[in-house]
């Protein structure tokens, strides 16, 4: 069985904080994939970053970085600096063979 | 880019009204999906087809069907529909074979059913 936990339903942040995302994620096997995807107000999920099991390092593109910690299950993503065309709803997801599993998702706001 | 589109942005139905969702991707991609999108519950699979006539039930395949005649065209259909359906619907694809290829997903279908 798969299980993804995004705990935070909601984030409301004021521009220039940052916002960290957490995702929990459960699995047996030994090699899978995460994923994050971002569902803007237009609805399309647009995707993000995607990490496999057997990578750990951390990775930072732009303003979004992401800290993938095996020991604890963990995949959390953070925006620094966040601007308002970060408020979107955002999903981790998890793979195995070719169906994703998705957690509930995070919606961000982002206030002027 | 990958282009996935789905028929209609938003869809109003009735109770017991016979239901076509439809999405095409012009990726020749061998693995399209449908997902439903509740609040609060992410979103679900459906149903997932890895090749032209073929579909794998997903998690919460009850009251659907779908449909593959052709790589490009994944059908969803609601055979008698119900409030319960009232949803967003979400169709993606993904090149074939290994688990590393992300979905690309098509902007969305919001379904009503009164």
């Amino acid at each position: 069985a798969q299980k993804v936990t995004q705990a935070q339903t909601e984030i409301s942040v004021v521009e220039k904080e940052d916002v960290t995302l957490d995702c929990v994620y459960e699995t047996r096997d030994t090699t899978y994939y995460l994923f994050w995807y971002k569902q803007p107000p237009s609805g399309e999920l647009v995707f993000l970053i995607r990490r496999n099991s057997f990578d750990e390092q951390n990775e930072i593109s732009g303003r979004y970085s992401w800290n993938f910690q095996k020991s604890t299950s963990s995949f959390n993503f953070t925006i620094t600096a966040s601007q308002v065309v970060d408020s979107a709803v955002y999903f981790c997801a998890l793979r195995d063979d070719y169906k994703l599993s998705f957690g509930a998702g995070t919606t961000v706001t982002v206030r002027a | 880019d990958v282009k996935v589109t789905q028929s209609s942005r938003y869809l109003v139905k009735r109770t017991g009204e016979k239901v076509f969702l439809e999405c095409v991707q012009d990726m020749d991609h061998e693995n399209m999906f449908w997902y439903r999108q509740d609040p609060g519950l992410g979103l679900r699979l459906i149903y997932f087809s890895y090749d032209v006539k073929m579909k794998e039930k997903g998690d919460i395949p009850e009251g659907y069907s779908v449909s593959r005649e052709k790589k490009e065209r994944f059908s969803l259909i609601l055979e008698s529909a119900s409030t319960n359906q009232t949803s967003m619907y979400l169709c993606a694809s993904s090149p074939p074979g290994t688990s590393s290829y992300e979905q690309y997903f098509g902007p969305g279908t919001r379904l009503t059913v009164t």
